[in-house]
């Protein structure tokens, strides 16, 4: 079936260097979200974007979505510890008519060294 | 405040042991969904509901009941649950069906079947 991959699965940095994640998909997505698990907590919503080559910043963290919707990065610039916890991707598959279906990727776990 | 509440927190049960984790949303979402966390495999869809008395199949339905009988609750019931369910189970809600909106998501059920 539909899969939506991740990479890296684990990334360690130390305090002070940027991180990054990446999204593909196999096919074309009607728009991706981005969703942040904390150690030992539930997956809370950062961010969707919709647009082909779409850029959406917030404070350190930098979004897009691939020209062919079918990637997306995130990017962090100068991790700080509260950075830590796994950072998933979602893509939103449409199915036909006005049904689609959200695919998460597998995640990527980043822990960050004071 | 608005939020997903799922009971228990935490379980541990024995195999063929029927239980049931509810879940229940203060939003008057239409969507609700469960979804399983593994280690490297992400969260995997187990059963959605698209509204009340509506609910189907997700990638992982097997060994899985739901019902949908009010709009604010969605349980997940294991009829005979076996050590390969040993999880961590999430439910999540949205305001618009398929996830065309965002997830709010459930603390979570950390579930271990022995």
């Amino acid at each position: 079936g539909q899969q939506v991959m991740q990479i890296p699965q684990y990334q360690h940095v130390q305090e002070g260097e940027d991180f990054t994640t990446y999204c593909n998909s196999s096919t074309t997505l009607s728009n991706i979200q981005w969703y942040k698990q904390r150690p030992g907590g539930h997956p809370v919503f950062l961010i969707q974007l919709v647009k082909s080559g779409e850029v959406k910043k917030q404070k350190r963290l930098t979004f897009q979505f691939g020209e062919a919707k079918k990637n997306s990065s995130l990017h962090i610039t100068a991790t700080q510890t509260t950075d830590v916890g796994t950072y998933f991707c979602a893509g939103l598959e449409p199915l036909g008519g006005a049904t689609n279906k959200l695919i998460f990727g597998t995640g990527t776990l980043l822990a960050v060294q004071p | 405040e608005a939020q997903v509440t799922q009971n228990p927190r935490y379980l541990i049960t024995v195999t063929g042991k029927k239980l049931t984790v509810t879940c229940s949303q203060n939003m008057n979402h239409e969507y609700m969904s469960w979804y399983r966390q593994d280690p490297g495999l992400g969260l995997r869809q187990i059963y959605y509901s698209m509204n009340v008395e509506v609910t189907d199949k997700g990638d992982v339905p097997e060994g899985y009941k739901v019902s949908r009988k009010e709009k604010r609750n969605f349980p997940l019931i294991l009829e005979s649950p076996s050590p390969n369910q040993t999880s961590l189970y999430f439910c999540a809600s949205s305001l618009i069906p398929r996830g065309a909106n965002v997830l709010t998501f459930g603390a979570g059920s950390r579930l271990t079947v022995l």
